[in-house]
């Protein structure tokens, strides 16, 4: 089974200012998706930011990055110019290649200081 | 084009009643999953369904629960003779045939249990 840890509970970080978000995973296969999901006071899970194993690319939307680092099983999310809206949990999540169902970390609380 | 719908957002049931959770995919979408969030964790996968048909219930407690899909309808997910520690919150996401990495989530329901 998928395991996605999640180490850092909670973060913050100053307006402007740059900031790394950790997800490190387990698993034996070798085609998997790798996701960034982000969870306002609202509740709603809005995407962030995907990646597909098989792409050596980071992958990058806007201000949002990543750093995938597959021998490590590490997939972090880089958060640039960070703005006091993208103050939410976030969760990183895992999908196997030949499943369904999302596996998801158990979230960090990034707080965006004004 | 309207996104994944949930009703309600919020179910108040005392111990013993049912709860019936609904959720309407989004148009062109004919995969169904339902994630629970308990309170301070992460999302944890019940089932995945598609029209009239389950595909993989793995994540579903094995009695109270039950979720359907028909031909006509939104998707429902059924707890019967509910108990305090089904409290949490229920998402729904959907997702079309050719791209199941792309999963889009509903607001969710927010069932609290007197």
């Amino acid at each position: 089974a998928q395991t996605v840890t999640q180490s850092q509970p909670e973060m913050s970080v100053q307006e402007a200012e740059t900031v790394t978000l950790s997800c490190t995973y387990d698993t034996s296969e070798s085609n998997y998706y790798l996701f960034w999901y982000k969870q306002p006071p609202s509740r709603q899970m809005i995407l962030v930011i995907r990646q597909e194993a098989y792409k050596q690319q980071n992958a990058t939307e806007n201000r949002f990055s990543v750093n995938f680092q597959k021998a490590a099983k590490s997939f972090s999310l880089k958060i640039s110019d960070s703005q006091l809206g993208d103050t939410a949990m976030y969760f990183c999540a895992f999908q196997s290649g030949s499943a369904r169902q999302l596996t998801f970390g158990s979230g960090t609380q990034l707080t965006v200081l004004p | 084009n309207a996104g994944v719908m949930q009703n309600p957002r919020h179910l108040v049931r005392r111990r013993g009643q049912e709860a019936r959770l609904r959720c309407s995919p989004m148009k062109g979408h004919s995969h169904v999953y339902w994630y629970r969030q308990l309170p301070e964790e992460g999302l944890k996968f019940m089932v995945y369904l598609q029209k009239e048909n389950i595909i993989d219930e793995s994540g579903m407690p094995k009695e109270r629960f039950s979720a359907e899909f028909p031909k006509e309808g939104p998707s429902i997910l059924r707890i019967q003779q509910v108990v305090r520690g089904d409290s949490a919150a229920y998402f729904c996401a959907s997702s079309r045939e050719s791209s199941y990495n792309e999963q889009f989530f509903g607001p969710g329901t927010r069932l609290t249990v007197l």
